[in-house]
C-alpha cells in the first residue's frame, strides 16, 4: 500500500541554523512532491513543489530535493527564524488522484 | 490575494444532527476537495469534485456524507447524522488546472459532535 513517512518526532533547533526535514514514500510514482506548512488550528498552506526531472529548488530561504531513487524529498530552512516554527507537510503527486499528505513534521525554532 | 473561505468556523451539534459545512472555492478554480484533520492526527482526504460530480472519495467518505455545489460559488459538506468520531476540523480546498496539483486550502470549521 501507499505510504509517506515523515519524521513524527518535533525538530527542534536554534535560530540561525538550518532545519532539514524528512519525506520518504513508497508505492507511489510522484510526477511533483509538494511542501505545505500548517499552523496550530489552520489549513495547510502550499509553500512549494518539485518535480520528478528536478533534483533541487530553492524558494527564497528553502530548498527541497527530491530523489526519485531513494523515493526521498528533504525540506531545508536556511537561517531559521522562530516564525518558521510549525508543522511541514509532505504530498507525493502523481496527477492521477488527490493529494494525500504525510503526518508531518513539527518543527519548533528556539530564539 | 484569492482565497478560500469556510463557514462556519466553528459548529457544535448533537449526534444524530444534520450538519452542512460551506465553502467558497477560488473563483476561477475546478477542483474542489474536503479534507479533515481529527486532533492531533494527519490531515485525510476525503472527496474531491470536478464538472458537478465526485471525482474521487476515500473509505471515509460513506453513504453519511455527500456534496454538492448548488450555484456557481458554493461548494458544501453534509453529513446527514452526525456521530461523534465525526468531531473534526474540515478543510475545503480548490485547485485550477495548471496540473501541478498545488491545493489551496481554506481555514477550516470545526465541528464538535456532542
Amino acid at each position: 500500500s501507499q505510504k509517506i513517512e515523515q519524521n513524527s518526532e518535533a525538530l527542534n533547533i536554534q535560530e540561525g541554523k538550518t532545519a532539514t526535514l524528512t519525506c520518504n514514500y513508497t508505492n507511489y510514482s510522484p510526477a511533483y512532491l509538494q511542501w505545505y506548512r500548517q499552523d496550530p488550528g489552520r489549513g495547510p498552506v502550499f509553500l512549494l513543489l518539485i518535480r520528478e526531472n528536478e533534483k533541487e529548488k530553492r524558494k527564497e530561504r528553502l530548498k527541497v530535493t527530491f530523489d526519485t531513487t531513494l523515493k526521498q524529498s528533504l525540506f531545508h530552512i536556511t537561517a531559521s527564524q522562530p516564525a518558521d516554527s510549525a508543522t511541514y507537510l509532505c504530498a507525493p503527486y502523481t496527477g492521477r488522484r488527490a493529494l494525500t499528505f504525510g503526518s508531518g513534521t513539527r518543527l519548533q525554532v528556539q530564539p | 490575494e484569492p482565497e478560500v473561505t469556510q463557514t462556519p468556523s466553528h459548529q457544535v451539534t448533537q449526534m444524530g444532527q444534520e450538519v452542512i459545512l460551506r465553502c467558497v472555492p477560488i473563483s476561477n478554480h475546478l477542483y474542489f476537495y474536503w479534507y479533515r484533520q481529527i486532533l492531533g492526527q494527519k490531515v485525510e482526504f476525503l472527496v474531491s469534485f470536478y464538472n458537478n460530480e465526485i471525482s474521487e472519495k476515500s473509505e471515509i467518505f460513506d453513504d453519511q456524507f455527500s456534496v454538492e455545489r448548488p450555484d456557481g460559488s458554493n461548494f458544501t459538506l453534509k453529513i446527514r447524522s452526525t456521530k461523534l468520531e465525526d468531531s473534526a476540523m474540515y478543510f475545503c480546498a480548490s485547485t485550477g488546472t495548471g496540473g501541478t496539483g498545488e491545493l489551496f486550502f481554506g481555514e477550516g470549521s470545526r465541528l464538535t459532535v456532542l
